[in-house]
């Protein structure tokens, strides 16, 4: 499976949008990008995920690149209770999914 | 809720005991996966099974064994625990563990060796 790179931690202004971005540079036609957060110590729950095409659902959007090198998770209005660690994960031909260090998005007042 | 149960959700025990922590998947879910979150390592794969059979191994130790019983749910067997064994450890499912999946994860078992 692909490996991916995400910034260590980033912030956000209460009821602004959040951009979580990820380099996915070595991602295979075949592979799903997929999106968790883990809140505190909490279990990771699913956000969203994708192939090609950008999507979007109730809690967020996940944007693409035509190359499917990298994709961005928008979070339209970010909550404090948004504040987690966001992980991208490439997936392939099984669902072992392993999780990287993620993102850690602090939503500030 | 996601629907996955694990228990305990604590469990505190020496060096050199055994002890066993139990998943129940989703109602319908036939693949289990078992993580480990140490506060050093982070979210670490360690095994995955489908409809009672292994399907995939990530790191996990050879002191450390899993099953999935015929109803589903599975056990994961930790043995001759060491200090460093002490993690949360999450069980996740899916419906059939194929490509496209996403995984459902209970509230963990923080395992705490002393």
């Amino acid at each position: 499976d692909a490996k991916t790179t995400q910034p260590p931690s980033m912030d956000c202004a209460e009821g602004r949008a959040a951009n979580l971005p990820c380099n996915h540079s070595t991602i295979s036609g075949n592979e799903y990008v997929y999106w968790y957060r883990q809140i505190h110590s909490q279990g990771p729950q699913y956000i969203i995920h994708g192939l090609k095409n950008n999507e979007t659902n109730e809690m967020a959007s996940l944007i693409i690149t035509e190359d499917r090198k990298s994709s961005t998770l928008i979070l339209p209005h970010a909550t404090l209770r948004d504040t987690a660690v966001y992980y991208c994960i490439v997936i392939g031909n099984n669902n072992d999914m392993r999780f990287g260090a993620g993102t850690r998005l602090t939503v500030k007042p | 809720d996601s629907g996955v149960t694990q228990t305990p959700k604590h469990l505190i025990t020496a060096t050199g005991q055994r002890v066993t922590l139990r998943c129940s998947p989703r109602s319908g879910d036939l693949s289990v996966y078992w993580y480990q979150q140490s506060l050093d390592q982070g979210l670490q794969f360690l095994i995955q099974y489908y409809n009672g059979e292994e399907r995939a191994k990530g790191n996990i130790l050879e002191r450390f064994s899993a099953q999935q019983f015929p109803d589903l749910h599975s056990e994961l067997n930790l043995s001759s625990l060491e200090l460093g064994d002490s993690a949360l450890y999450f069980c996740a499912s899916s419906a059939d563990g194929a490509t496209n999946e996403k995984l459902f994860f209970g509230s963990g078992t923080q395992l705490s060796v002393l």
